[in-house]
C-alpha cells in the first residue's frame, strides 16, 4: 500500500505566528484530505484535496500530485489550533478505499 | 444534518470478554469504515462496507474481529475474547460516494480498555 510521511512531527509556535505542514506519500493518489484531531479525538475535516489549492480561512492547503505532496498552511495561529494534524490518502491510491493516515504533526500554539 | 455517531463512547472490558461496537453513519451515506487508533499513533484501516457488501476486511488484525451492516445503514464492529491488545480508540467513518468524491467523515470513536 501507498506509503504516508508528515512532517514535522512536532511543532511548538507562539500565537500569532505562521506554520507550514507538509505530507509525502509514495504514490498516484486520486484523493487526499487534512484532518485536525482535537483534544477530545475527533477528527475533523479540513481540506478533501486531491490536486490544487483551497483556503478557508486562516487555513489552505495545496496539493502537488505529480510530485507526490500535500501542504496545509495555517497562518496567525490560535490556541484552538493546537492538536495533531493528519493527512490521510486511500491505501491503494484509488478513491473509494480505506485511508492510510501518516502519523501526525502534533502542533501546540502557546499563548 | 446529524454526524456519524458511535456508541458507547467508552467501554471497559476484561480480558477474555466479547464487546460490540456501533456505528451510525450519516443519513444516506454509501460506504462505511472502521478503523483502530492506537494512542500516539494514526488511525489504521480495519473493514470497509459499501452498503451491506463488506468489500474490504483486510485490516482485521485477528479472527477475532468481526464487522457487519446487515441492511445497509447502522454497522457493529465486534470483537470476540478481547486482549489487552485489542485497547485502542475505534473510529467509524461514512462516504456518499458522490461522483468522484470520497470524503470521509468520521465518528467520535468507541474508547476500548481491555483490562
Amino acid at each position: 500500500g501507498i506509503q504516508v510521511e508528515q512532517s514535522p512531527p512536532d511543532l511548538i509556535l507562539q500565537e500569532g505566528a505562521n506554520s507550514t505542514l507538509r505530507c509525502n506519500f509514495s504514490d498516484s493518489v486520486n484523493n487526499l484530505q487534512w484532518f485536525h484531531q482535537n483534544p477530545w479525538g475527533q477528527l475533523i475535516n479540513l481540506f478533501y484535496i486531491p490536486s490544487g489549492t483551497k483556503q478557508n480561512g486562516r487555513l489552505s492547503a495545496t496539493t502537488v500530485a505529480t510530485e507526490r505532496y500535500s501542504l496545509l498552511y495555517i497562518s496567525s495561529s490560535q490556541t484552538t489550533d493546537s492538536g495533531v494534524y493528519f493527512c490521510a490518502v486511500p491505501y491503494s491510491g484509488g478513491g473509494a478505499d480505506g485511508l492510510t493516515f501518516g502519523k501526525g504533526t502534533h502542533l501546540i500554539i502557546q499563548p | 444534518g446529524a454526524g456519524v455517531s458511535q456508541s458507547p463512547r467508552y467501554k471497559v472490558a476484561k480480558r477474555g470478554q466479547d464487546v460490540a461496537l456501533r456505528c451510525d453513519p450519516i443519513s444516506g451515506h454509501v460506504s462505511l469504515f472502521w478503523y483502530q487508533q492506537a494512542l500516539g499513533q494514526g488511525p489504521e484501516f480495519l473493514t470497509y462496507f459499501q452498503n451491506e457488501a463488506q468489500l474490504d476486511k483486510s485490516g482485521l488484525p485477528s479472527d477475532r474481529f468481526f464487522a457487519e451492516r446487515p441492511e445497509g445503514s447502522v454497522s457493529t464492529l465486534k470483537i470476540q475474547r478481547t486482549q489487552q491488545e485489542d485497547s485502542a480508540v475505534y473510529l467509524c467513518a461514512s462516504s456518499l460516494v458522490r461522483g468522484s468524491t470520497y470524503e470521509q467523515y468520521f465518528g467520535p470513536g468507541t474508547r476500548l480498555t481491555v483490562t
